[in-house]
């Protein structure tokens, strides 16, 4: 079955630092989503990239989608403590369900 | 976006029992789906909760151990059958919204421990 992988599983940074998390599936998706979910809280909706290529900003976030639609990143530039959670990609599988990548934990030190 | 109500909480419970959890949605949805998530892992899908018919269920959950009602578009239950400590976890209600039916809102979830 399709399957999401995001590396890396933990990262540790330091206030001001710049973060990176990657995102790859099996199979050609036709749109990918990142969610972020705060320590004790639930996942929440960030963005959804749907065109081959495409690139998104909200604030110090950026989203890609890679040019065959199997890959995507999510870049936080000078990370804050407020960035501190676990960031999930996730997929469309078959009959509407959403597939999950395993979550990058985000780690910030003041 | 949708704003969810999931209940309870959290809850404590003895091995042997069962738990319901309700989900209640503030607009009519077509997609509610239940997941679970174990300590600092990533969300697992139990079932696709479906108006007026029997629940979809992913593979390694049966209807027996959980249960699902959906009888209105805004509402539905999770029933997690007798219990036991492998069934701690969180579990969590979710709506699939957007053009594509699969961005996912979650209710604020429900932190289970089984002794």
């Amino acid at each position: 079955g399709q399957q999401v992988m995001q590396i890396p599983q933990y990262q540790h940074v330091q206030e001001g630092e710049d973060f990176t998390t990657y995102c790859n599936s099996s199979t050609t998706l036709s749109n990918i989503q990142w969610y972020k979910q705060r320590p004790g809280g639930h996942p929440v909706f960030l963005i959804q990239l749907v065109k081959s290529g495409e690139v998104k900003k909200q604030k110090r976030l950026t989203f890609q989608f890679g040019e065959a639609k199997k890959n995507s990143s999510l870049h936080i530039t000078a990370t804050q403590t407020t960035d501190v959670g676990t960031y999930f990609c996730a997929g469309l599988g078959g009959g509407f369900k959403t597939i999950f990548g395993a979550g990058t934990r985000l780690f910030v030190k003041a | 976006s949708a704003v969810i109500s999931q209940k309870p909480s959290r809850d404590i419970c003895q091995r042997g029992t069962s738990l319901t959890i309700q989900c209640q949605v503030d607009s009519q949805v077509t997609m509610m789906f239940w997941y679970r998530q174990q300590p600092g892992q990533s969300l697992t899908l139990i079932a696709t909760a479906n108006q007026g018919s029997e629940a979809t269920y992913e593979s390694g959950f049966v209807i027996d151990k959980f249960p699902i009602s959906r009888p209105n578009l805004t509402f539905s239950t999770l029933t997690v059958s007798n219990m036991s400590p492998e069934d701690s976890s969180i579990y969590l209600c979710s709506v699939g919204l957007g053009t594509a039916k699969n961005i996912q809102y979650f209710g604020a979830g429900t932190r289970l421990s089984v002794l």
